[in-house]
């Protein structure tokens, strides 16, 4: 079953704008990663984001964290047209050999 | 580091027959492979947790005598997809999970099915 949502299903801007992402869960977790897609192709591991963390940044991305909306947030400044993908948030519950579990997906269309 | 591969990354079958995938971490041991599939413009679904010398376990509404999970050693996991329909055509992505490493998936570069 998927854990959540995110939000919205589809964005399209100009290049340069900043794109954010929202994502939102229903269990407690462990931590949350968010995963980028091209379409046809596998995941690529965006960043990674602890429960007992807040904020965290990684080159253009920045992600928040907020356990008690059960809800994250991914930032993606000065987009570029490369960076078209559609965007998973994914949950892990628990500590150890535990699945993630994925939201629906953002699918992202930068138009230089 | 930690790459997997998957064989083949595309294939079209015939319904009725059988199709076997492989997922292979290259440079790493992985205790822990996942299998998960992807239809068009929707999300990944867990299908099964693949442990090594052990029995799959499997999500509820998929069939584990349909889709067979063989993960004979610390760097392979097999998913045999047998008598394959129509409707089982679909993109299959397996991820790994490093042994005594951090909780991050590493994922494949999927496998296209289509079955005719």
């Amino acid at each position: 079953s998927q854990q959540g949502e995110e939000d919205p299903q589809a964005l399209s801007i100009q290049e340069g704008e900043n794109a954010t992402m929202n994502c939102s869960y229903k269990t407690s977790i462990n931590n949350l990663q968010w995963y980028r897609q091209n379409s046809g192709r596998g995941l690529v591991h965006l960043i990674l984001i602890r429960s007992n963390e807040r904020e965290k940044h990684s080159g253009r991305l920045r992600v928040t964290l907020d356990t008690s909306k059960k809800s994250s947030s991914l930032l993606i400044t000065a987009s570029r047209a490369a960076d078209t993908a559609s965007y998973f948030c994914a949950t892990v519950r628990n500590s150890g050999n535990t699945p993630l579990v994925f939201g629906k997906g953002t699918r992202l269309s930068v138009i230089a | 580091g930690a790459v997997v591969s998957q064989h083949p990354s595309w294939v079209i079958c015939k319904s009725g027959t059988s199709v076997k995938i492989e997922c292979r971490s290259l440079d790493f041991q992985a205790t822990t492979m996942f299998w998960y599939r992807q239809f068009p413009k929707q999300s990944l679904m867990l299908m099964a947790t693949s442990n090594e010398g052990s029995k799959a376990t499997y999500e509820q509404g998929v069939e584990k005598d349909k889709f067979l999970i063989n993960h004979a050693s610390l760097t392979l996991s097999t998913l045999t997809v047998t008598s394959a329909h129509p409707e089982d055509s679909s993109f299959y992505i397996c991820s790994a999970q490093r042994r005594g490493g951090s909780y991050e998936q590493y994922f494949g570069p999927g496998t296209r099915l289509t079955v005719t």
